[in-house]
């Protein structure tokens, strides 16, 4: 089945550092990737949706000056959380769909992001 | 308004006993619906999905889960449950394309030997 990845796995940082997620589909071409929050206990929430060469579509209330994400190409999106704090701390999921390739979305491992 | 409802926030199961996690959605049009497992600190695993066809689906690990457009349910079963089944259970849908999931709050199940 196809593969996705997340670097890192688990990243801490200092208050008001900025942080990079990567996610990347190995064995498929990911025409689009969702970048997912979940906070400790609870479901996942859609942070935004990325088309490879177009700019994200962001969900009602997501900041999106705060959480970059770019889709530079068909294997990889990343995700960059500026000027993190404490709040934003939390497990970050992508998940990635190529068309052609399969009928529903395939979720990286996560990232757990921790600020101080 | 769309929405996933799992309305058991956890379970506790001994090995072998029968496992039925509940879930009932509310979407506009033709749901597809999926279970995904999340085992801690972990992504998701794809457990099974309905399209369309049977309302009966088999999935990995032996679990299947029935489509009842009726009750719009769509609850996960396993006759067995095997203690590495421990995990927290989500139910989803969304649209035909892949697009965005939306996720119920999740079912912890605990599995005693």
């Amino acid at each position: 089945g196809a593969v996705v990845s997340q670097h890192p796995s688990r990243v801490i940082c200092k208050s008001g550092t900025s942080v990079k997620i990567e996610c990347r589909s190995l064995d498929f071409q990911a025409t689009t990737m969702f970048w997912y929050r979940q906070f400790p206990k609870q479901s996942l929430m859609l942070m935004a949706t990325s088309n490879e060469g177009s700019k994200a579509t962001y969900e009602q209330g997501v900041e999106k000056d705060k959480f970059l994400i770019n889709h530079a190409s068909l294997t990889l999106s990343t995700l960059t959380v500026t000027s993190a704090h404490p709040e934003d701390s939390s497990f970050y999921i992508c998940s990635a769909w190529g068309q052609g390739v399969s009928d529903t979305q395939y979720f990286g491992p996560g990232t757990r992001l921790t600020v101080l | 308004a769309q929405s996933v409802t799992q309305p058991d926030i956890h379970i506790t199961v001994s090995e072998g006993a029968s496992l039925e996690l509940r879930c009932n959605y509310s979407y506009g049009a033709t749901p597809y619906l999926f279970w995904y497992v999340q085992s801690p600190g972990q992504g998701l695993q794809l457990l099974l999905k309905y399209f369309s066809g049977d309302t009966l689906v088999q999935g990995i690990k032996g679990f299947e889960a029935e489509f009842k457009r009726s009750q719009s349910s769509f609850n996960l079963r396993k006759p067995s449950v095997h203690w590495s089944d421990a995990a927290e259970y989500f139910c989803a849908v969304g649209p035909p394309i892949p697009d965005k999931l939306i996720f119920g709050t999740g079912t912890r199940l605990q599995v005693f030997p």
